[in-house]
């Protein structure tokens, strides 16, 4: 079966300016998760969800950061602007309902660098 | 508050020999998941083992098993005949509530890998 699909892989952006990075999860898979992870750093999670709706945005910076996850399938996530801390890789990752180990299948990345 | 502890940045490791990743949780809950992912250059994280907080045998994987110490809160990895392709880093994880099937993962800092021809 085909892997969890993100896109751009890389991405440049000056300050201030928005961007935005989108997620296809495994099919058949529910849940999707955003994670953002700093150099260094383990993932955190920013936001999951089951079907279309997020569940848990409570470490998401709303003011700037939002998403969306229309027909419970793909996903985007934006930043509206961008600030040099958001540097990082965004991870998106996918879990089916009721698997017995509830493992998450993570997709590459995008790497986001704010100048 | 839930965490996971990882105190080894890096490790080095003679290809072929056993290395251990060290992994200690701390969480008030009885009901966990444990996991370890791998994270090589290109970025993507790769499930490698689960343990849970109920399971009466340590887990294993092919040439993974892990180390499940409950009283201690430890859950190391180990990984046994090492290859060159294991060079990557490593990261420790638990998820709390066992049943809740679409609760986020807690990482450790990681734990860099190397493994020496």
């Amino acid at each position: 079966e085909a892997g969890v699909v993100q896109s751009p892989r890389y991405k440049i952006i000056e300050k201030k300016q928005p961007v935005a990075f989108w997620c296809n999860p495994i099919s058949g898979h529910n849940t999707l998760y955003w994670y953002r992870q700093n150099l260094g750093q383990g993932p955190e999670l920013l936001i999951r969800y089951e079907n279309e709706e997020a569940v848990d945005d409570s470490q998401l910076p709303k003011d700037r950061f939002s998403a969306e996850r229309l027909k419970g399938v793909d996903s985007t996530l934006k930043i509206q602007p961008a600030e040099l801390g958001d540097s990082a890789v965004y991870l998106c990752a996918s879990s089916r309902d009721r698997s017995r180990d509830n493992e998450q299948f993570f997709g590459p990345g995008t790497r986001l660098t704010v100048l | 508050a839930q965490k996971i502890t990882q105190t080894q940045p890096g490790m080095f490791v003679q290809e072929k020999e056993a290395v251990t990743l060290d992994c200690t949780y701390d969480t008030s809950d009885q009901s966990y998941g444990l996991f370890w992912y791998k994270q090589p250059s290109s970025g993507e994280m790769i499930f490698l083992i689960y343990q849970g907080s109920y399971d009466e045998q340590n887990a294993t994987e092919g040439r993974y098993s892990l180390n499940f110490q409950k009283a201690r809160k430890s859950a190391n990895l180990v990984i046994s005949a090492s290859q060159l392709g294991d060079s990557a880093m490593y990261f420790c994880a638990m998820r709390e509530a066992l049943y809740n099937q679409g609760g986020k993962l807690i990482f450790g800092q990681g734990t860099e890998l190397s493994v020496k021809p």
